[in-house]
C-alpha cells in the first residue's frame, strides 16, 4: 500500500466551478499535511498547510483534514485556467517539525475555460 | 525574503561521469532536504541533511551522496553516472514547523 495516495486525474473542472482534490495517508501517527502546487516543468510550490482537524481557508483555497479517517483534501473555489496544474499532496509522518515529506504522485487538474 | 536557491540549472553529463548539483537554503533555516523527479514521475526523497547531519536517506543506491556546510547549504553528488538518472533534482528547506519550500530545481540530463 502506497503511504500517500492521490487520484493522479486527469481532473477537468469548468471555469468557476469548484475543484476537488482528495488525498489518503496510511501513517496514522502523522499530524502535518501539505498542499503544493507544481506548473509544469516547475518546482512545487507550498499553497497550504493543515495540522488539525476541520477546514483551513487561505483565500480560493480550502484544505479538509479528517485524522480519523486518514483523508485530506484540497477545495479550489472559483476555479481560474491559471489554476491548471498538478496538485502534490505530502505528510510529515513522523509528526511536526522538520522531517522528510511523502508525497503523492499528484493529481493533474485542467480548468477549461 | 530569498528564496531557496539552486545551481546550476541545466547538467548535461555522460554516463559514467559525476555530477555536483548545489542549493543554498532560505536564510534561517537549517534543514535542506534532495528529492529526484524523474519525467512523468512524482518526488523520491533522497537525503535530508540539518545542522550539518545526515538525518535520512531514502532508497537510493550509494553513489548518490551529498554533504551540508557551515553555512547550511548543501551539495548533492552522483557519481557514476546512469541513464536513469536523468531527472529534476529538487532541494527544499524547511522551517521549524516542517514546511518544507523548494528551489527552481536542477534538470539533468544523462547522455
Amino acid at each position: 500500500q502506497k503511504e500517500v495516495e492521490q487520484n493522479s486525474g486527469p481532473l477537468s473542472v469548468p471555469e468557476g466551478a469548484i475543484a476537488s482534490l482528495n488525498c489518503t495517508y496510511s501513517d496514522r501517527g502523522s499530524q502535518s499535511f501539505f498542499w503544493y502546487r507544481q506548473y509544469s516543468g516547475k518546482s512545487p510550490e507550498l499553497i497550504m498547510s493543515i495540522y488539525s482537524n476541520g477546514d483551513k481557508e487561505d483565500g480560493r483555497f480550502t484544505a479538509q483534514l479528517n485524522k480519523a479517517s486518514q483523508y485530506v483534501s484540497l477545495l479550489i473555489r472559483d476555479s481560474q485556467p491559471s489554476d491548471s496544474a498538478t496538485y502534490l499532496c505530502a505528510v510529515n509522518p513522523g509528526g511536526q517539525g522538520a522531517q522528510k515529506l511523502v508525497f503523492g504522485q499528484g493529481t493533474r487538474l485542467t480548468i477549461n475555460p | 525574503e530569498a528564496g531557496v536557491t539552486q545551481s546550476p540549472t541545466h547538467l548535461i553529463k555522460t554516463r559514467g561521469q559525476q555530477a555536483t548539483l548545489r542549493c543554498s537554503p532560505i536564510s534561517g533555516h537549517t534543514s535542506v532536504y534532495w528529492y529526484q523527479q524523474a519525467l512523468g514521475l512524482g518526488l523520491q526523497f533522497l537525503l535530508w541533511y540539518d545542522e550539518g547531519e545526515e538525518r535520512n536517506r531514502g532508497n537510493f543506491p550509494p553513489r548518490f551522496s551529498g554533504r551540508q556546510f557551515p553555512n547550511y547549504s548543501s551539495e548533492l553528488n552522483v557519481n557514476a553516472l546512469e541513464l536513469e538518472d536523468s531527472a529534476l533534482y529538487l532541494c527544499a528547506s524547511s522551517s521549524k514547523w516542517g514546511e518544507q519550500f523548494f528551489g527552481p530545481g536542477t534538470r539533468l540530463t544523462v547522455l
